[in-house]
């Protein structure tokens, strides 16, 4: 099983600032990584496919970079709505697997 | 619109059985897959199972395999989670989603509010 390392497990930041998020694979994943949003009490919500393709209606501050086993999500200026748990998730093996999650929360 | 509306959650003694069921609307259900995904209490998401979108084809987590099953029926578009002895550790909120495509892709666009079951004598 491939196990999916997020950091960091909390990120303290201001809204406008950049935030700059962590997935290591235990090992190569291609580029087949996605990163989800969460907000409390609300399903997921998926932010970006094939580790740098973002999704129907996501706005252009989330980015996704890397390939491998290394993947970083940016999100260049922090909007309020924007504070939530983050997973990655890996569809290069089975058992499809997700990242323990990176909460971003206010500052 | 895509909706996806879980039911069949709720209390299950460990070693019985439930039956969670995703009815679907708002897109051709047959040429997605679909997959079932958990969230235990405060903790993170786990994924559980897939199903294509002929039914042909499954595929499930190490923690349920031999005890869960998945099933659709296309003419009712509708997906089941078949959960045979549930243990304490399946405690959770399950989460019915489609995936983007095309294809077992896993990566799920649309996701339903989920069905909360609880394992517990």
């Amino acid at each position: 099983e491939i196990v999916l390392t997020q950091s960091p497990a909390t990120l303290s930041l201001s809204p406008g600032e950049r935030a700059t998020l962590s997935c290591r694979a235990s090992q190569s994943v291609s580029n087949y990584l996605a990163w989800y949003q969460q907000k409390p009490g609300q399903a997921p919500r998926l932010l970006i496919y094939d580790a740098s393709n973002r999704a129907t209606g996501i706005p252009a501050r989330f980015s996704g970079s890397g390939s491998g086993a290394d993947f970083t999500l940016t999100i260049s200026s922090l909007e309020p709505e924007d504070f939530a748990v983050y997973y990655c998730q890996q569809r290069s093996n089975w058992p499809r697997t997700f990242g323990q999650g990176t909460k971003v929360e206010i500052k | 619109e895509v909706q996806l509306l879980e039911s069949g959650g709720g209390l299950v003694e460990p070693g019985g059985s439930l039956r969670l069921s995703c009815a679907a609307s708002g897109f051709t259900f047959s040429n997605y897959a679909m997959s079932w995904v958990r969230q235990a209490p405060g903790k993170g998401l786990e994924w559980v199972s897939v199903i294509s979108g002929s039914g042909m084809t499954t595929y499930f987590a190490d923690s349920v395999k031999g005890r869960f099953t998945i099933s659709r029926d296309n003419s009712k578009n509708t997906v089941y989670l078949q959960m045979n002895s549930p243990r304490a550790e399946d405690t959770a909120l399950y989460y019915c989603a489609k995936d983007r495509g095309p294809g077992l892709t896993t990566f799920c666009d649309c996701w339903g509010q989920g069905t909360l079951v609880t394992v517990s004598s």
